[in-house]
């Protein structure tokens, strides 16, 4: 079974600060993908990582997929209030694009 | 003009009772899903259409039928509702190219579910 582990699972922290979210799983994902969901609202897509050690940067949110396509993390500088929501890795099962395996979430809080 | 849209957004009912939950989305997408989010915010996939065609049906109990009238439209009906039902379901879609090992989902704006 495909699992996907983010950790952490909660993070509150001050405006300003640095955070890193991580992404972890013991099999191999074509790709990888960080969805970010607000309260009430269903999830949205950041960005899709393909390529082994492929680093895409979004603004302030730098996304890394590991060099053995098993891992990747979300890298957000000096956050921003309106960076608070839930955010979830997902990536491809094997065997095809119709099935999406979400990870278990990391809850963001950043207070101003 | 929503991309995905779900009706209901909120629904209460008893244990017992069979209710359906409608999606539409507008973007033109050959695959549509459903998801179930539970109370820790895991979501999980339980069906997925492509061309009104099943493609994945995740082990989820009979009592859940999807429907599919049309590529635009994907209806979730629940019969004989239990407590363990209460989620968030959400309906998403996407444009599957085969050549590529990855799309973008488009969900709706979730509909919450309790059971009572």
């Amino acid at each position: 079974t495909q699992l996907l582990e983010q950790s952490p699972q909660f993070l509150s922290i001050q405006e300003g600060e640095n955070l890193t979210v991580y992404c972890n799983s013991s099999s191999v994902f074509s790709s990888l993908q960080w969805y970010r969901q607000e309260p009430g609202e269903g999830p949205v897509l950041l960005v899709t990582v393909v390529t082994g050690g492929e680093v895409k940067k979004l603004k302030r949110l730098t996304f890394q997929f590991g060099d053995a396509r098993k891992d990747s993390s979300l890298h957000i500088t000096a956050a921003q209030p309106g960076d608070t929501g839930l955010y979830l890795c997902a990536g491809a099962a094997r065997g095809g694009t119709y099935k999406y395996i979400f990870g278990t979430g990391t809850r963001l809080k950043v207070l101003a | 003009d929503t991309a995905v849209s779900q009706t209901p957004k909120y629904l209460v009912t008893q244990m017992g009772n069979d209710k359906s939950i409608k999606c539409e989305q507008n973007l033109g997408h050959d695959t549509m899903y459903w998801y179930k989010q539970d109370s820790k915010k895991f979501l999980k996939i339980m069906f997925s259409y492509n061309n009104k065609e099943l493609i994945i049906n995740e082990t989820v109990p009979n009592r859940f039928s999807p429907k599919s009238p049309d590529k635009a439209h994907l209806n979730l009906h629940i019969n004989s509702l239990e407590l363990g039902d209460s989620a968030v379901y959400f309906c998403a879609s996407s444009q599957v190219t085969s050549a590529r090992s990855y799309n973008e989902q488009f969900f709706g704006p979730g509909t919450r579910l309790t059971v009572l």
